[in-house]
């Protein structure tokens, strides 16, 4: 797989309920950062987790890092209708000590929260 | 909240022509980026830019592409001749430092350029 990838490719959940997705990556990452996308938007940020956390919570948002894994997961609790978006995880390669802008997204996944 | 903001939201092009696609960073912010997103497919990076210069660029940016800041405001991507497989989002992004150095990049809503 490329880097960033996540799954599920999609998911399907009903208001209130908590939604799980995962990312894989596969280079070194200084950090990994997770994107929301509402259809036809842009991409706005929700989340920065650094390398050396291994968790990181934002209001109803819980990310996870796992570097030995090279994997990452974004909960969302409480599903709310609004939370409906496309959600990606990128990541900021380590480049040797230079820190570079680069952001590799995975392909997404797509969340459906039903009222 | 600022924004990044870009202009034309959708910008049509006859194939072989030349476009220039507009973006307005965060006003504070001194690193900026374009990505494209072809339908069903994944964001992927462009170039990076910061001191006029090009810090970093992908496969993708071959010589056909060009950015430059004119001013102290805008911040242009431009494709010299355009072709059927440049159809796409284009996506500029500002931050206020490198992202390598932990800072999160703030998206414009795109131009979606559509090549006939």
């Amino acid at each position: 797989s490329q880097q960033g990838e996540e799954d599920p490719q999609a998911l399907s959940i009903q208001e209130g309920e908590n939604a799980t997705m995962n990312c894989s990556y596969k280079t070194s990452i200084n950090n990994l950062q997770w994107y929301r996308q509402n259809s036809g938007r842009g991409l706005v940020h929700l989340i920065l987790i650094r390398s050396n956390e291994r968790e990181k919570h934002s209001g109803r948002l819980r990310v996870t890092l796992d570097t030995s894994k090279k994997s990452s997961s974004l909960l969302i609790t409480a599903s709310r209708a609004a939370d409906t978006a496309s959600y990606f995880c990128a990541t900021a390669p380590y480049a040797g000590g230079t820190s570079y802008g680069k952001l590799t997204f995975g392909q997404g996944t797509i969340l459906t929260v039903h009222p | 909240e600022p924004e990044v903001t870009q202009t034309p939201s959708h910008q049509v092009t006859q194939m072989g022509q030349e476009v220039i696609l507009r973006c307005v960073p965060i006003s504070n912010h001194l690193y900026f980026y374009w990505y494209r997103q072809i339908l069903g497919q994944k964001v992927e990076f462009l170039v990076s830019f910061y001191n006029n210069e090009i810090s970093e660029k992908s496969e993708i940016f071959d010589d056909q592409f060009s950015v430059e800041r004119p001013d102290g405001s805008n911040f242009t991507l431009k494709i010299r001749s355009t072709k059927l497989e440049d159809s796409a989002m284009y996506f500029c992004a500002s931050s206020a430092r490198w992202t390598g150095l932990n800072q999160p990049q703030h998206f414009g809503d795109g131009t979606r350029l559509s090549i006939l």
